[in-house]
């Protein structure tokens, strides 16, 4: 079976960029997969932050960004602030009616 | 539109688990509508278990779908999920969701609701 990955942790210092990335464990991930990522903060339920690929949320700040980069979806966040210390999930659309989450990315601003 | 998870907070190993999603502000009849489950033990990873349609086409995770049931309630406007033979490693959050009317992702979430399995 195939397995949505990403990185674990990364950190990142305020104001900074970093770029978090969904593989497969086989294969490569494009457009045809609908990326889609989530921002969840402890104790709350995920926030859709980017869909298709690269589409904003509606009041998702701009510092935020959808891609593909070579054969992963990446999340951008350029100028990071201290309220983006979240886990980030990415989730593919792997067949009909079938979604793959990743094992999200605990993102430290420091 | 809102929807909220209820059902038990504990239930025993080998039990069957049943949790309802009500949804305000929308009808779980619309003509593309969509939800799914969702869940997320403690401090692990979210994981999809299961999507109903507004025409009662269901999907289920691979992995569990010996075990899930999901149903729609019209009439409460509600959408059901069952798991059966609840073990410990199921305690989780538990969240439905509705989708976006492309079905790719998830548009609303509901507050979800934790579940713990012991005895």
């Amino acid at each position: 079976q195939t397995v949505v990955t990403q990185e674990p942790s990364f950190s990142v210092s305020p104001g900074g960029t970093v770029t978090l990335t969904c593989g497969l464990s086989s294969g490569s991930v494009s457009t045809s997969y609908h990326p889609t990522w989530y921002q969840q903060t402890p104790g709350q339920a995920p926030r859709t932050l980017i869909y298709n690929t690269s589409t904003r949320s509606s009041g998702v700040p701009d510092r935020f960004s959808g891609s593909i980069l070579g054969n992963k979806a990446a999340l951008t966040i350029t100028g990071a602030q201290a309220d983006d210390e979240s886990d980030y999930y990415c989730v593919l659309y792997m067949a009909r009616g079938i979604y793959g989450f990743g094992g999200g990315t605990k993102l430290t601003v420091l | 539109v809102t929807l909220k998870e209820s059902g038990p907070a504990l239930v025993k190993p080998t039990q069957t688990l049943t949790l309802t999603c009500t949804f305000s502000g929308f009808s779980v009849s619309t003509n593309g509508m969509r939800a799914s489950w969702i869940r997320q033990p403690p401090g692990k990873a979210l994981e999809w278990l299961a999507r109903i349609d507004w025409d009662d086409e269901k999907f289920y995770s691979t992995s569990l779908k010996t075990r899930l049931t999901i149903s729609k309630d019209t009439s409460k406007n509600q959408v059901v999920l069952t798991m059966t033979n609840m073990d410990p490693v199921d305690t989780a959050t538990f969240y439905c969701a509705r989708h976006d009317s492309s079905g790719y992702y998830f548009d609303n979430w509901g507050q979800g609701t934790l579940v713990t399995v012991s005895s």
